[in-house]
């Protein structure tokens, strides 16, 4: 089983349509949750972390968690073009081993 | 201006030989990472460090090393044991901490010749 898992997609959705994106995660212990957006050849950017279970929105996402199912989700409203990314999630189990650990990630396209 | 910087950005390498790509970061970071990420895949964890001088293998660690002399560095050397290099290399810092954000370099793209 692998630590993080994400549904490698692509997921397709038309511009202004809501995107959702999930992940799951093995370690019970894990803390903090993370998404990063990335585009072809570049490096990862943060879009959101959330470490409390619920809702956190930030403009257009919005991250849930439920650490009872080992489940966090992204959100994205109003889907953008420009959006058209990989969606990683990582997960991080601090008091414990310390270590960063990301999802294969999950291609989005949004379709003008 | 604060940041983490990886190079060289390409690096091509013969088979048989070692290769060392550099990371720096001027965050005052305890924790740094080595990712290896391939097309299409996402970031698998090579080593990482929560603390000068020590240091953890991630998941595929098999090929290659890391030193951690100082705070600001945590080097990678792929060693001419890892058979199939040729990937997108990432570098991250972080702090220690319950919601702390990774940052990245620019990455490292190695190719075998």
């Amino acid at each position: 089983q692998k630590e993080v898992e994400q549904n490698s997609g692509p997921l397709s959705v038309p511009e202004g349509a809501i995107a959702s994106l999930n992940c799951t995660y093995s370690d019970r212990g894990s803390q903090s949750f993370f998404w990063y957006r990335q585009y072809s050849g570049k490096s990862p950017e943060l879009i959101m972390f959330i470490y409390s279970n619920g809702d956190k929105e930030d403009g257009r996402f919005t991250a849930q968690l439920n650490k009872a199912s080992q489940y966090v989700s992204l959100l994205i409203r109003d889907s953008q073009p420009s959006d058209s990314a990989t969606y990683l999630c990582a997960v991080i189990n601090i008091g414990n081993t310390g270590k960063l650990i990301f999802g294969q990630g999950t291609t989005l396209q949004v379709k003008p | 201006d604060g940041g983490i910087t990886q190079s060289p950005k390409y690096l091509f390498r013969k088979e048989g030989q070692n290769v060392t790509l550099s990371c720096e970061q001027n965050l005052n970071h305890d924790a740094m990472y080595w990712y290896r990420q391939d097309p299409g895949q996402g970031l698998r964890l090579i080593y990482y460090s929560q603390i000068v001088n020590d240091f953890q293998k991630g998941d595929i660690a098999e090929g290659y090393s890391v030193s951690r002399e100082k705070k600001e560095s945590f080097p990678l050397t792929v060693t001419s044991a890892q058979k199939n290099p040729t990937a997108f290399y990432l570098c991250a810092s972080s702090d220690t901490g319950f919601s702390t954000e990774a940052f990245f370099g620019q990455g490292t793209r190695l190719t075998v010749v």
